[in-house]
């Protein structure tokens, strides 16, 4: 089994700010098959990224996603105030799909 | 626009058997995955398993034992049982379809064990 290690756990920031999230996996991960997922309290996740650096349908171009093998990055260029949340990456590669335990992105 | 519901009972008792469904509307279950998460209270996601509408599933290795998800075509329906449940179970259980990502989630559904 694939295990993802998200850091920072938590990341304090301000509006206007640059986010990085990083997601580093325990073998490399076939084809980049790894997805960023956004969730907000008593909310269900929101596809964010997938294939490492492919933005979903309607998602901003604020984020961008990049990487391959084990280490992957999550970019936020310039931070809304709707953009704090918890992050999560997500990797389909493997035997059996696995999560990060989460970045939580705080003003 | 695909919309995903779980439901089933919201309290199962230690060692019984979890029991949820997902219904899929405004849309086909046919050639998709289809998905099962899970999210303790206050903690992170946890993927259970997945089904393909052929019936193909793939399980956590962690819940591998004791987890069953199998698909009705018919109904648009997938279902999650998970037998033998403890307290280490209750989370708030997610259903979702996979389309190169978990592009449709429902609300979710809490599920307490407990005596």
């Amino acid at each position: 089994e694939i295990v993802l290690t998200q850091s920072p756990g938590t990341l304090s920031l301000s509006p206007g700010d640059r986010a990085t999230l990083s997601c580093r996996a325990s073998q490399s991960v076939p084809n980049s098959y790894l997805v960023w997922y956004q969730q907000k309290p008593g909310q269900a996740p929101r596809l964010l990224i997938y294939r490492a650096s492919r933005r979903a349908t309607g998602i901003p171009d604020r984020f961008s996603g990049s990487g391959s093998g084990t280490d992957f990055t999550l970019t936020i260029s310039r931070l809304e105030p709707e953009d704090f949340a918890v992050y999560y990456c997500q990797q389909h590669g493997g035997s059996s799909w696995t999560f990060g335990q989460g970045t939580k992105l705080e003003i | 626009q695909v919309q995903l519901q779980e439901s089933g009972p919201g309290l199962v008792r230690p060692s019984e058997t979890l029991s949820l469904t997902c219904t899929v509307s405004g849309g086909s279950i046919i050639n998709y995955y289809w998905a099962w998460i899970r999210q303790p209270p206050g903690k992170g996601l946890e993927f259970v398993g997945h089904i393909y509408y052929n019936g193909i599933t793939n399980y956590s290795p962690s819940l591998n034992s004791r987890v069953t998800i199998s698909v009705d075509t018919s109904k648009n329906q997938f279902s999650l049982k998970l037998n033998s449940v403890t307290a280490a179970d209750t989370a708030l259980y997610y259903c979702a379809r996979w389309n190169e990502g978990m592009d449709v989630w429902g609300k979710g559904t809490t599920v307490t064990v407990s005596s």
